[in-house]
């Protein structure tokens, strides 16, 4: 079985400055590591993912995580936001040897300040 | 390509009462979700169908949810009776996954469940 914690609900920035978004996950077995964001009144879409190779992984916006599997995390960084930035963000596992489920963490709300 | 529909967009109800939402996923999508996403939480996956057989339905309600897929297409969802503690968004989702690749879940806009 897997598991997501997202280590905190709310994450207010001010605009320009960095952001990271924890991610910690648990799974017996190799996991595909995902992060989806949701705009406010929108639905989930793809931001990055993480299925081998390079522990560094960019997406969509500027975003980027990195892989750690000794640490089991897969945080979200960004080197300066944007107000539109703001929405909730969702770490995700799927395993990769069958089964196809994908585990949703609880969020985490970024609010970007002017 | 055509996202993943989902309808009524809104729907509010009494408890007690019945609902149905329905899902229509890109064509093609073999693995049809249905996740529930309660407000400040993640999204929780309620059934999993692959074509139209259920793959996992282990969080599902099952005394007062069902699913199906019947055509292996189209999923509708239903709720009876509802209680207030099934207030949330509900959405669908689907995916084209072959073994050995990974999966790349495309959402549907959800339905807003409010049950008063």
């Amino acid at each position: 079985a897997q598991s997501v914690t997202q280590l905190d609900s709310q994450v207010p920035v001010f605009e320009e400055a960095p952001v990271e978004l924890r991610c910690n996950y648990s799974s017996s077995v190799s996991v595909y590591l995902f992060w989806y964001v949701q705009y406010p009144n929108q639905g989930l879409q793809l931001l990055l993912k993480y299925l081998s190779g390079s522990t560094l992984v960019k997406g969509i916006n500027g975003f980027e995580a990195e892989f750690n599997k000794s640490q089991t995390s897969f945080h979200l960084r960004k080197p300066s936001v944007h107000i539109s930035d703001t929405a909730e963000y969702f770490c995700a596992v799927s395993p990769n040897t069958g089964g196809f489920k994908t585990i949703f963490g609880a969020g985490t709300r970024l609010f970007v300040k002017a | 390509e055509a996202g993943v529909a989902q309808s009524p967009r809104y729907k509010i109800i009494e408890k007690r009462q019945s609902v149905a939402f329905w899902c229509n996923p890109i064509s093609g999508h073999a693995t049809l979700y249905w996740y529930q996403q309660i407000l400040g939480q993640g999204p929780k996956l309620l059934i999993q169908f692959q074509n139209n057989g259920v793959v996992d339905d282990s969080q599902l309600p099952k005394d007062r949810f069902s699913a199906e897929r019947l055509k292996g297409v189209d999923s509708t969802l239903k709720i009876q009776p509802a209680k207030l503690e099934d207030s949330a968004v509900y959405l669908c989702a689907s995916s084209n996954r072959r073994r050995g690749s990974e999966e790349k879940l495309f959402f549907g806009s959800g339905t807003q469940l409010s049950v008063l």
